[in-house]
């Protein structure tokens, strides 16, 4: 079983709002990604967390902040976004660490920022 | 730096019809290559892989070979369905820690019935 999942599937906000975006894996992966993709445009990595550390910020801004409650969760909350971080947010897993392993995505979250 | 270029879109093609999708990369050393898929509103979908030269990756009737000599993984397939219309990711990921995985700019894929 490769499965990632993720929660919600579509997310509505304000630029005021707080909320959560939530991925969850159950294969023992020990790598967990956060990546952004725009319309028509490859995914853009955000985060990497390995072994439940943060291993790689790609200097994404402060109004992102992940966390990884757990070796199976991964957690992006998102406060006071622009319209323009409208996106899919697509998690990611990898059975390795920070080595070179192959990625295998949820089906994203579909944010829309008012 | 490393980077891949794939084979611009957008392409359109009649069922049955043979379908390759160019792609080819620049990197230090041996990367892994691979292939993902799209479909409308969905996530990516791992669709093939090959990690060393000459390895050939295969799923679903596609299929791509990892060719070093000339820094190629070309995906292919024989007879395409309506239902392969998507968008193809091509990526490498280099085989060091800590690497990224690097994803060429999409291709995206209609088959007419």
């Amino acid at each position: 079983d490769t499965e990632v999942t993720q929660t919600p599937k579509h997310l509505v906000m304000g630029m005021t709002n707080k909320k959560s975006l939530k991925c969850e894996q159950h294969m023992g992966h020990r790598a967990m990604y956060w990546y952004k993709q725009k319309a028509k445009k490859p995914p853009e990595l955000m985060f990497v967390y390995s072994y439940e550390k943060l291993s790689i910020n790609e200097s994404v801004p402060s109004r992102f902040s992940p966390e990884c409650p757990n070796s199976s969760l991964l957690n992006l909350h998102l406060h006071a976004l622009q319209p323009e971080d409208s996106a899919l947010y697509l998690c990611a897993s990898s059975p390795q660490g920070l080595a070179s392993d192959t990625q295998y995505f949820g089906p994203g979250t579909r944010l829309t920022v008012l | 730096g490393d980077s891949v270029t794939q084979m611009e879109g957008p392409v359109t093609l009649s069922e049955e019809a043979f379908l390759t999708i160019n792609c080819t990369y620049t990197a230090t050393g041996y990367p892994s290559l691979f292939w993902y898929v799209q479909y409308p509103g969905e996530g990516l979908q791992l669709l093939l892989k090959a990690t060393k030269a000459d390895d050939k990756g295969s799923n679903k009737g596609f299929e791509a070979t990892y060719r070093k000599e000339t820094t190629s993984f070309h995906l292919e397939k024989g007879s395409v369905q309506v239902s392969d219309s998507a968008v193809y990711f091509c990526a490498h990921l280099p085989f060091t820690s800590g690497s990224r995985l690097t994803f060429g700019e999409g291709t995206q894929l209609t088959v007419n019935p």
